[in-house]
């Protein structure tokens, strides 16, 4: 057990939909990170978050947004969903985001996303 | 920039024999280096990482890898494979100043009985 939690851990939807993901970093973890997981572009960053700001953004479509609470905790926004969303997502967690940070992440067990 | 490549998208090798799972990187600046296994239907663990010191570093499940830096490769490798270790691994790194991790595409190693 990691100590990152993912809800939900399926989740069907149709194509136009919205959806929520959310993630509980480890505790006393700071940083959280965003990843997708499909078949065909293996495994993606999306976009980090420090402590509530957001640090590092990667290949994350317009039609998603995240976002971290006071309380540290994560959520994936995926809007006006398409069949080629369906994928896993993955958070991860880390200590820190600055130097204290060698970057060793912490995975949840992810949230498989199935758009029909 | 950093990015890495693993070059074998699938590693079969047969029971007891040993292996070597190749990761080629590429940064600028000083990295982090480390090596994740995910099972199937979990998320990733951490196999093994690269900071400093030593360039031989030992993980978990008696995995190991060796960090070279004039040929930008940390190469994951074990004596004798068991059933057990068919998973997936990626290698991933961190360079100084960067936040993100970058992650390779990932190879498959399926032990053979």
């Amino acid at each position: 057990d990691s100590g990152v939690t993912q809800t939900p851990k399926h989740l069907i939807t149709a194509t136009g939909q919205r959806v929520t993901l959310r993630c509980s970093p480890r505790s006393g973890d700071l940083s959280v990170y965003w990843y997708q997981q499909s078949l065909d572009q293996g495994l993606q960053f999306l976009i980090q978050y420090y402590n509530g700001e957001e640090r590092a953004k990667g290949n994350i479509l317009e039609r998603f947004s995240a976002q971290q609470f006071p309380d540290l905790h994560s959520e994936l926004n995926l809007s006006s969903l398409e069949l080629g969303d369906s994928a896993l997502y993955f958070c991860a967690s880390s200590v820190g985001g600055g130097g204290a940070n060698t970057g060793e992440l912490f995975f949840g067990e992810g949230s498989r996303l199935t758009v029909l | 920039a950093q990015s890495v490549t693993q070059l074998d998208s699938q590693v079969p090798v047969f029971e007891e024999a040993p292996v070597e799972l190749r990761c080629n990187y590429s940064s600028s600046v000083s990295v982090y280096l480390f090596w994740y296994v995910q099972y199937p239907n979990q998320g990733l663990q951490l196999l093994l990482k690269y900071l400093s010191g030593s360039t031989l570093v030992k993980g978990i499940n008696g995995f190991e890898a060796e960090f070279n830096k004039s040929q930008t490769s940390f190469h994951l490798r074990k004596p004798s494979v068991h059933i057990s270790d068919t998973a997936e691994y990626f290698c991933a790194v961190r360079s100084g100043g960067y936040q993100k991790v970058t992650f390779g595409t990932g190879t498959k190693l399926q032990v053979i009985p």
